[in-house]
């Protein structure tokens, strides 16, 4: 596609409830990283996925968290039993291989 | 633990001025630093800089690196409101390892 899209734009659930969040990256990307940013704060790092290597999951903050990207293209971020302090905006970029990263209009998610 | 300060903070120009953002990195390992422009959700990619003292442009906005003191700073000529963005910058580290690491961001308003 054009550009990295993220799906849904906005999310509202519950505590204690799973969400899925899903990142289509632009075509031919190699690359795909997800990133959150709470209010006020800076990107935060969660994950990275570089072809069929395994991914580098050193940002998930807790087991609660868990991605997986299928057939090297489309990635979906999973947040189980959400918490409160999961609320954020989820941002989802793709490179090339050590190229510029190109970033989704994020999901925003609130978590009540 | 790798760290990117932006200065400052926050900004409030008239429009036509011009400014200077600034980005400074205390990282393990240096590959590139990438300046990224954010209105909304999505980080707009600007410039990825890697090698020390060649000005980057794209129309009124321009910028360089130098690695030997450790930072880079942004130059926007003839501020407009369209310009009025949170302004990211970001440290890549080796070849291989694509974890940027983001600073907090500078707040740029310009005042018509």
């Amino acid at each position: 596609g054009a550009g990295v899209s993220q799906s849904p734009s906005n999310k509202v659930t519950e505590k204690g409830k799973d969400v899925e969040l899903r990142c289509d990256p632009i075509s031919g990307h190699t690359a795909l990283y997800w990133y959150r940013q709470s209010l006020g704060q800076g990107l935060e790092f969660l994950i990275y996925f570089q072809g069929n290597s395994a991914p580098d999951k050193s940002g998930l903050p807790s087991d609660r968290f868990s991605a997986e990207r299928t057939g090297g293209s489309v990635s979906t971020l999973t947040i189980q039993r959400t918490q409160q302090e999961d609320s954020a905006v989820y941002l989802c970029a793709s490179s090339l291989l050590s190229g510029a990263k190109y970033f989704g209009p994020g999901t925003r998610l609130l978590v009540l | 633990e790798d760290k990117v300060v932006q200065s400052p903070l926050s900004l409030v120009v008239h429009e036509g001025d011009t400014v200077t953002l600034n980005c400074s990195y205390e990282v393990t390992n240096f590959r590139s630093l990438l300046w990224y422009k954010q209105e909304k959700k999505a980080p707009t990619f600007l410039f990825m800089l890697t090698s020390s003292g060649i000005e980057k442009k794209s129309g009124r906005l321009s910028s360089i690196l130098d690695k030997k003191e450790l930072f880079s700073i942004l130059n926007i000529t003839a501020t407009q409101t369209g310009d009025s963005a949170v302004y990211l910058c970001a440290v890549a580290p080796n070849f291989g390892n694509e974890k940027l690491t983001f600073g907090t961001g500078t707040r740029l308003t310009i005042i018509p």
